[in-house]
């Protein structure tokens, strides 16, 4: 069936580091890709998103290329705020007659100053 | 543009009480989605609702959950007789057609803690 697996986190880094948090699917045919966001306290909030093999999404300085080969889906960001740390979760959608999202675990991401 | 709304915010009760949750969504979204959040865990869809009848309700707990959408706008969730295990954040999203791709907006959730 279709999954979706992120790394693990607690993801702990300072301010203007390097982001990489990892993911993974695993789908039959060909799903759109997505990257949500949940701030501390708030509902969660589509970060970016690919619909097909090699797009790119990219949003507030996130990117994530969509990569077929290797099934993966990973999010970078060149310099880290404190503001980005919340919880980030990597999803799919494989269309059919429902428009269902299958998400990871989540990864918290923690930004100290 | 108003966001999805979803209350009660917060829900504490006891093992076999019932509880029901209240979601309103984007202005003219057709779709309205019910979602699972259990700690640690990542969201996983109870229901999805295309106006007022159902799309998808596979992994509803159809023993105790029920989920109406009356008149193709708000909607109630409902445990009755709530177990221990369904503690959770319960999140409500929409969309505006449930086309494939389609960006789902997410509410702030509901939690439940069930003691």
């Amino acid at each position: 069936g279709n999954s979706v697996t992120q790394m693990e986190g607690p993801v702990t880094l300072s301010e203007e580091a390097f982001l990489t948090i990892n993911c993974t699917y695993t789908a039959t045919g060909y799903p759109s890709l997505f990257w949500y966001v949940q701030y501390p306290g708030e509902g969660l909030q589509l970060l970016l998103k690919a619909t097909k093999a090699d797009d790119k999404g990219s949003n507030k300085g996130f990117e994530a290329t969509y990569r077929k080969e290797t099934t993966s889906f990973h999010l970078e960001k060149g310099s880290v705020q404190v503001s980005d740390s919340a919880v980030y979760f990597c999803a799919l959608s494989n269309g059919g007659a429902t428009n269902k999202l299958i998400f990871g675990t989540g990864t918290l991401l923690a930004v100290q100053p | 543009e108003a966001g999805v709304a979803q209350s009660p915010r917060y829900k504490i009760i006891e093992k076999r009480q019932s509880v029901a949750f209240w979601c309103n969504p984007i202005s003219g979204h057709a779709t309205l989605y019910w979602y699972q959040q259990i700690l640690g865990q990542g969201p996983k869809l109870l229901i999805q609702f295309q106006n007022n009848g159902v799309v998808d309700d596979s992994q509803l707990p159809k023993d105790r959950f029920s989920a109406e959408r009356l008149k193709g706008v708000d909607s109630t969730l409902k445990i009755q007789p709530a177990k221990l295990e369904d503690s959770a954040v319960y999140l409500c999203a929409s969309s505006l057609a449930g086309a494939y791709q389609e960006t789902q907006y997410f509410g702030p959730g509901t939690r439940l803690l069930v003691l």
